[in-house]
């Protein structure tokens, strides 16, 4: 069965600095990979989603990469803000399912 | 404005009752999803559903029923045999066609059974 990773668990950076999350993932039988990002008791928001055949997806700062072969994916957010603190999952679609990571929650500190 | 829509956004009821939740979508998504999230913990798969009239059981669906009639609703109910049913949940939508298959989430419902 698929596992998907996420570490750390918990990042806290200052205003400004760039950053990156990581994501795992055991299975490289993928057809895509999705970046979410999740506030307090809130829904999901779809940040990114990368397809099998591509490398790397790009939204204003945020840039998603995907290695199927080693079985990762990162997400980088470049001039982090205090409204980019959130939690951040990935998914993995393997299958008809999608697989979840537990998530990293984001602290960008002014 | 396309979207799902969850409702309530609060439940509470007392143990040994059963609930429904309540999850429609106007994306004319095939596939439809329902997750509970715990604190500390992914989010878990309890149902899903890729066409009108069938679904299949996820990881937790023990204490768990849905129904799919039609395409845009996708409801759970939460059974007095759930033992622990307190969590977040929350319902997503998928296309599930030409190979590309992401998801989108309403904005859940938290259920407090007491």
């Amino acid at each position: 069965k698929q596992e998907v990773t996420q570490i750390p668990a918990a990042l806290s950076v200052p205003e400004g600095e760039n950053l990156v999350l990581n994501c795992s993932f055991t299975d490289s039988a993928i057809y895509n990979l999705q970046w979410f990002r999740q506030d307090p008791g809130k829904g999901l928001t779809s940040l990114l989603l990368i397809q099998s055949s591509q490398r790397e997806q790009t939204s204003g700062r945020l840039n998603a990469s995907l290695d199927k072969s080693s079985g990762r994916s990162t997400l980088y957010i470049a001039a982090s803000q205090p409204g980019d603190s959130a939690t951040y999952l990935c998914a993995v679609t393997a299958g008809n399912q999608f697989y979840f990571g537990t998530g990293t929650s984001l602290t960008v500190i002014p | 404005d396309g979207g799902i829509t969850q409702s309530p956004k609060y439940l509470f009821r007392k143990e040994g009752q059963n609930v429904t939740l309540s999850c429609e979508q106007n994306l004319n998504h095939d596939a439809m999803y329902w997750y509970r999230q715990d604190p500390g913990q992914g989010l878990r798969l309890i149902y899903y559903s890729q066409i009108v009239n069938d679904f299949q059981k996820g990881d937790i669906a023990e204490g768990y029923s849905v129904s799919r009639e039609k395409k845009e609703s996708f409801p759970l109910t939460v059974t007095s045999a759930q033992k622990n049913p307190t969590a977040f949940y929350l319902c997503a939508s998928s296309p599930f066609t030409g190979g590309v298959y992401e998801q989108y989430f309403g904005p859940g419902t938290r259920l407090t059974v007491t």
